[in-house]
């Protein structure tokens, strides 16, 4: 595709309901990243794939969060039993490095996720 | 202390003027800097990467870089109104900052 495509672009869920979000990359992309933005701040990183690895997954909040990429294309992102605080935009980022320190990333829309 | 620092604003200048944008980082060993712009209710979207000392100018913009000081900057100039938006540092791919709101008064 042209750009990184998220979806669904808002999702709602119920307290404790566990929600998947989706990141299509930008074709060929081998780096992507996964972060988490909440209203006033920057984007907080969440998760880094190199393919299909997970290099990094220091910045999930919780045992609740789970990312993947099986095939290193497309990634979810999945929140179990979510709570109010995971409100939040969830943007995906690729990139056709393969080095963080030397690769510009291109966002997706994000997902904006509600929790009530 | 956080990884990335900025002045979260706002800044305001009028039209035509140089805006100054500073961010300043913990990580003396980081190697990779980038400004995104973004839009309100919209995605980050790459404005400048620098990886050397010294300045890298492209178009408007010149983005400014200082290892010894910790220091990266971003100036725009003739600022136009297009140009009203918050403004993210970001240190490798990793830490932003929480961003600079720029606002241009025509």
């Amino acid at each position: 595709g042209a750009g990184v495509s998220q979806s669904p672009r808002y999702k709602v869920a119920k307290r404790g309901q566990d929600v998947a979000l989706r990141c299509d990359p930008i074709s060929g992309h081998v780096s992507l990243f996964w972060y988490q933005q909440a209203l006033g701040q920057g984007p907080e990183f969440l998760t880094y794939f190199q393919n299909e690895a997970q290099l990094d997954k220091s910045g999930l909040p919780s045992d609740r969060f789970f990312a993947e990429r099986p095939e290193g294309s497309v990634s979810t992102l999945k929140i179990q039993r979510t709570q109010q605080e995971d409100s939040a935009v969830y943007l995906c980022a690729s990139s056709s490095g393969t080095g963080v320190e030397d690769t510009e990333a291109f966002f997706g829309q994000g997902t904006r996720l509600t929790v009530v | 202390q956080k990884e990335v620092e900025q002045n979260s604003g706002p800044l305001s200048v009028p039209e035509g003027a140089i805006a100054s944008l500073n961010c300043t980082y913990s990580d003396r060993g980081s190697q990779s800097f980038f400004w995104y712009r973004q839009y309100s209710g919209k995605s980050p979207e790459l404005i400048m990467s620098i990886y050397s000392n010294g300045d890298k100018e492209d178009g408007r913009f010149t983005a400014q870089l200082n290892k010894a000081s910790q220091y990266v900057s971003l100036l725009i100039r003739d600022s136009q109104p297009s140009d009203s938006a918050t403004y993210l540092c970001a240190v490798n791919q990793f830490y932003f900052g929480t961003g600079t709101s720029l606002t241009v008064i025509p």
